[in-house]
Protein backbone atom coordinates (compact mmCIF):
# COMPACT_ATOMS: atom_id res chain seq x y z
CA UNK A 1 0.00 0.00 0.00
CA UNK A 2 0.77 3.93 -0.16
CA UNK A 3 3.32 5.24 2.61
CA UNK A 4 4.16 8.37 3.56
CA UNK A 5 6.50 9.04 6.35
CA UNK A 6 7.48 12.08 8.04
CA UNK A 7 10.48 12.99 9.50
CA UNK A 8 11.11 13.35 12.99
CA UNK A 9 8.09 12.03 14.44
CA UNK A 10 8.90 14.56 17.52
CA UNK A 11 11.12 17.48 17.60
CA UNK A 12 11.39 19.36 20.87
CA UNK A 13 13.38 23.21 20.17
CA UNK A 14 14.18 26.72 21.60
CA UNK A 15 11.77 29.52 20.88
CA UNK A 16 13.34 31.22 17.88
CA UNK A 17 15.39 28.53 16.04
CA UNK A 18 13.88 26.71 12.75
CA UNK A 19 12.62 23.64 12.46
CA UNK A 20 12.42 21.49 9.14
CA UNK A 21 9.71 18.68 9.06
CA UNK A 22 9.80 16.03 5.96
CA UNK A 23 7.12 14.60 4.16
CA UNK A 24 8.19 11.82 2.15
CA UNK A 25 6.00 9.74 -0.24
CA UNK A 26 8.16 6.29 -0.15
CA UNK A 27 6.63 4.35 -2.83
CA UNK A 28 4.62 6.83 -5.46
CA UNK A 29 5.32 9.88 -7.19
CA UNK A 30 3.13 12.54 -5.39
CA UNK A 31 2.12 15.18 -7.54
CA UNK A 32 0.05 17.53 -4.37
CA UNK A 33 1.12 17.43 -0.88
CA UNK A 34 -0.67 18.93 1.78
CA UNK A 35 0.02 20.41 5.36
CA UNK A 36 -2.05 19.80 8.04
CA UNK A 37 -2.06 21.45 12.12
CA UNK A 38 -3.81 19.82 14.78
CA UNK A 39 -3.88 21.33 18.06
CA UNK A 40 -4.98 19.26 20.76
CA UNK A 41 -8.61 18.62 20.87
CA UNK A 42 -9.26 20.61 17.71
CA UNK A 43 -9.64 20.07 14.11
CA UNK A 44 -6.88 19.13 11.56
CA UNK A 45 -6.37 22.27 9.39
CA UNK A 46 -5.26 22.44 6.29
CA UNK A 47 -2.02 25.09 6.30
CA UNK A 48 -0.85 24.85 2.56
CA UNK A 49 -1.00 22.77 -0.56
CA UNK A 50 2.38 22.19 -2.75
CA UNK A 51 2.43 20.82 -6.23
CA UNK A 52 5.82 19.76 -7.16
CA UNK A 53 7.68 22.48 -8.83
CA UNK A 54 5.95 25.17 -8.18
CA UNK A 55 4.85 27.61 -4.99
CA UNK A 56 2.27 26.53 -2.35
CA UNK A 57 -1.00 27.77 -1.93
CA UNK A 58 -1.51 29.06 1.56
CA UNK A 59 -4.86 29.18 3.57
CA UNK A 60 -6.21 32.37 4.99
CA UNK A 61 -4.80 32.89 8.16
CA UNK A 62 -1.34 30.64 7.73
CA UNK A 63 1.81 33.24 7.38
CA UNK A 64 3.84 32.37 4.65
CA UNK A 65 7.06 33.55 5.39
CA UNK A 66 6.86 32.20 8.49
CA UNK A 67 5.90 28.33 7.37
CA UNK A 68 8.06 27.98 4.47
CA UNK A 69 6.95 25.01 2.14
CA UNK A 70 9.11 23.35 -0.61
CA UNK A 71 8.11 20.88 -2.99
CA UNK A 72 11.45 20.20 -4.93
CA UNK A 73 10.13 16.46 -6.18
CA UNK A 74 7.74 13.94 -7.34
CA UNK A 75 8.50 12.49 -3.35
CA UNK A 76 9.14 15.02 -0.61
CA UNK A 77 8.12 18.34 0.50
CA UNK A 78 9.37 20.19 3.27
CA UNK A 79 8.24 22.81 6.36
CA UNK A 80 9.99 25.12 7.78
CA UNK A 81 8.73 26.61 10.70
CA UNK A 82 10.69 29.73 11.11
CA UNK A 83 11.77 31.37 14.48
CA UNK A 84 9.36 29.16 16.35
CA UNK A 85 7.43 30.20 18.77
CA UNK A 86 5.46 28.61 21.85
CA UNK A 87 2.01 29.40 20.11
CA UNK A 88 3.76 26.93 17.18
CA UNK A 89 3.75 24.33 19.38
CA UNK A 90 1.09 21.57 17.53
CA UNK A 91 0.89 18.26 15.20
CA UNK A 92 1.70 18.76 11.97
CA UNK A 93 0.69 16.18 9.59
CA UNK A 94 1.11 15.89 5.72
CA UNK A 95 -0.70 14.14 3.33
CA UNK A 96 0.19 13.22 -0.47
CA UNK A 97 -1.67 12.58 -3.79
CA UNK A 98 -0.60 10.17 -6.19
CA UNK A 99 -0.07 11.34 -9.68
CA UNK A 100 -1.87 8.17 -11.30
CA UNK A 101 -5.05 8.31 -8.51
CA UNK A 102 -7.91 10.37 -8.98
CA UNK A 103 -8.46 14.45 -6.94
CA UNK A 104 -9.94 12.72 -3.69
CA UNK A 105 -6.92 10.43 -2.92
CA UNK A 106 -4.74 11.58 -0.25
CA UNK A 107 -2.50 9.25 1.82
CA UNK A 108 -1.40 10.85 5.34
CA UNK A 109 2.33 10.62 7.24
CA UNK A 110 2.51 9.89 10.76
CA UNK A 111 2.59 13.05 12.15
CA UNK A 112 5.38 15.53 13.51
CA UNK A 113 4.86 16.69 17.26
CA UNK A 114 6.40 20.02 17.42
CA UNK A 115 7.30 21.48 20.58
CA UNK A 116 8.73 24.80 21.24
CA UNK A 117 9.86 25.97 24.61
CA UNK B 1 -18.72 29.75 7.37
CA UNK B 2 -18.49 25.91 6.59
CA UNK B 3 -18.08 23.74 9.38
CA UNK B 4 -18.02 20.01 10.39
CA UNK B 5 -19.31 18.84 14.09
CA UNK B 6 -18.86 15.41 15.33
CA UNK B 7 -20.99 13.92 18.07
CA UNK B 8 -19.83 12.38 20.59
CA UNK B 9 -16.86 13.55 21.57
CA UNK B 10 -15.70 10.44 23.33
CA UNK B 11 -17.65 7.02 23.48
CA UNK B 12 -16.95 4.16 25.53
CA UNK B 13 -18.64 0.43 24.77
CA UNK B 14 -18.54 -3.07 25.46
CA UNK B 15 -16.92 -5.58 22.49
CA UNK B 16 -19.66 -6.80 20.85
CA UNK B 17 -22.01 -3.29 20.66
CA UNK B 18 -22.75 -1.92 17.71
CA UNK B 19 -22.36 2.07 17.34
CA UNK B 20 -22.96 4.87 15.62
CA UNK B 21 -20.92 7.90 15.37
CA UNK B 22 -22.41 11.09 13.85
CA UNK B 23 -20.80 14.00 11.49
CA UNK B 24 -23.16 16.95 10.93
CA UNK B 25 -21.53 19.78 8.26
CA UNK B 26 -23.11 23.34 7.18
CA UNK B 27 -23.33 23.09 4.05
CA UNK B 28 -25.13 21.20 1.09
CA UNK B 29 -23.19 21.75 -1.82
CA UNK B 30 -20.46 19.06 -0.95
CA UNK B 31 -18.08 17.31 -3.42
CA UNK B 32 -17.96 14.29 -0.88
CA UNK B 33 -17.60 13.11 2.70
CA UNK B 34 -14.84 10.85 3.98
CA UNK B 35 -14.64 9.13 7.24
CA UNK B 36 -11.25 8.51 8.66
CA UNK B 37 -9.59 6.77 11.70
CA UNK B 38 -6.32 8.10 13.53
CA UNK B 39 -4.34 6.08 15.59
CA UNK B 40 -1.70 7.55 18.11
CA UNK B 41 1.64 8.00 16.57
CA UNK B 42 0.30 6.92 13.28
CA UNK B 43 -1.16 8.92 10.04
CA UNK B 44 -5.04 8.92 9.30
CA UNK B 45 -6.62 5.80 7.27
CA UNK B 46 -9.00 6.14 4.86
CA UNK B 47 -12.28 4.32 5.61
CA UNK B 48 -15.00 4.97 3.19
CA UNK B 49 -15.29 7.89 1.21
CA UNK B 50 -18.90 9.21 0.04
CA UNK B 51 -19.20 11.00 -3.23
CA UNK B 52 -21.96 13.46 -2.89
CA UNK B 53 -24.14 11.91 -5.33
CA UNK B 54 -24.34 8.66 -3.08
CA UNK B 55 -26.45 7.95 -0.30
CA UNK B 56 -24.31 4.99 1.73
CA UNK B 57 -20.76 3.26 1.65
CA UNK B 58 -19.72 -0.30 3.00
CA UNK B 59 -16.87 -2.14 3.84
CA UNK B 60 -16.81 -4.97 6.41
CA UNK B 61 -18.50 -4.11 9.14
CA UNK B 62 -18.29 -0.50 8.22
CA UNK B 63 -21.27 1.62 6.57
CA UNK B 64 -21.52 5.01 6.35
CA UNK B 65 -24.51 6.97 5.56
CA UNK B 66 -25.06 10.35 4.06
CA UNK B 67 -28.08 12.49 3.77
CA UNK B 68 -27.05 16.37 2.23
CA UNK B 69 -30.51 17.78 2.64
CA UNK B 70 -29.91 17.36 6.63
CA UNK B 71 -26.52 17.77 6.38
CA UNK B 72 -25.54 14.53 8.39
CA UNK B 73 -23.51 11.37 8.43
CA UNK B 74 -23.13 8.39 10.13
CA UNK B 75 -20.86 5.80 10.54
CA UNK B 76 -22.34 2.58 11.73
CA UNK B 77 -19.24 -0.16 13.37
CA UNK B 78 -21.14 -3.15 13.54
CA UNK B 79 -19.91 -6.18 16.25
CA UNK B 80 -17.26 -3.80 17.58
CA UNK B 81 -13.93 -5.08 18.57
CA UNK B 82 -10.86 -3.90 21.23
CA UNK B 83 -9.18 -3.29 17.28
CA UNK B 84 -11.54 -0.51 16.61
CA UNK B 85 -10.34 1.88 19.45
CA UNK B 86 -9.18 4.94 17.68
CA UNK B 87 -10.28 8.53 17.12
CA UNK B 88 -12.52 8.80 13.63
CA UNK B 89 -12.66 11.83 12.02
CA UNK B 90 -15.12 13.23 9.52
CA UNK B 91 -14.18 15.22 6.91
CA UNK B 92 -15.76 17.35 4.01
CA UNK B 93 -14.93 18.46 0.69
CA UNK B 94 -16.87 21.62 0.02
CA UNK B 95 -17.37 22.98 -3.57
CA UNK B 96 -16.66 26.46 -1.85
CA UNK B 97 -13.50 25.51 -0.01
CA UNK B 98 -11.60 24.24 -2.93
CA UNK B 99 -9.22 21.55 -2.75
CA UNK B 100 -9.35 21.61 1.30
CA UNK B 101 -11.39 18.88 2.93
CA UNK B 102 -12.69 20.43 6.25
CA UNK B 103 -12.04 18.28 9.49
CA UNK B 104 -14.12 17.56 12.41
CA UNK B 105 -12.28 17.31 15.74
CA UNK B 106 -13.50 13.52 15.77
CA UNK B 107 -14.81 10.98 18.10
CA UNK B 108 -12.34 8.82 20.23
CA UNK B 109 -13.82 5.28 20.77
CA UNK B 110 -12.90 3.12 23.00
CA UNK B 111 -13.69 -0.65 22.80
CA UNK B 112 -13.51 -2.75 25.51
CA UNK B 113 -12.84 -6.70 25.82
Amino acid sequence: GAVVSQHPSRVICKSGTSVKIECRSLDFQATTMFWYRQFPKQSLMLMATSNEGSKATYEQGVEKDKFLINHASLTLSTLTVTSAHPEDSSFYICSARPRDRGIDTQYFGPGTRLTVL
Amino acid sequence: KQEVTQIPAALSVPEGENLVLNCSFTDSAIYNLQWFRQDPGKGLTSLLLIQSSQREQTSGRLNASLDKSSGRSTLYIAASQPGDSATYLCAVKYIQAGTALIFGKGTTLSVSS
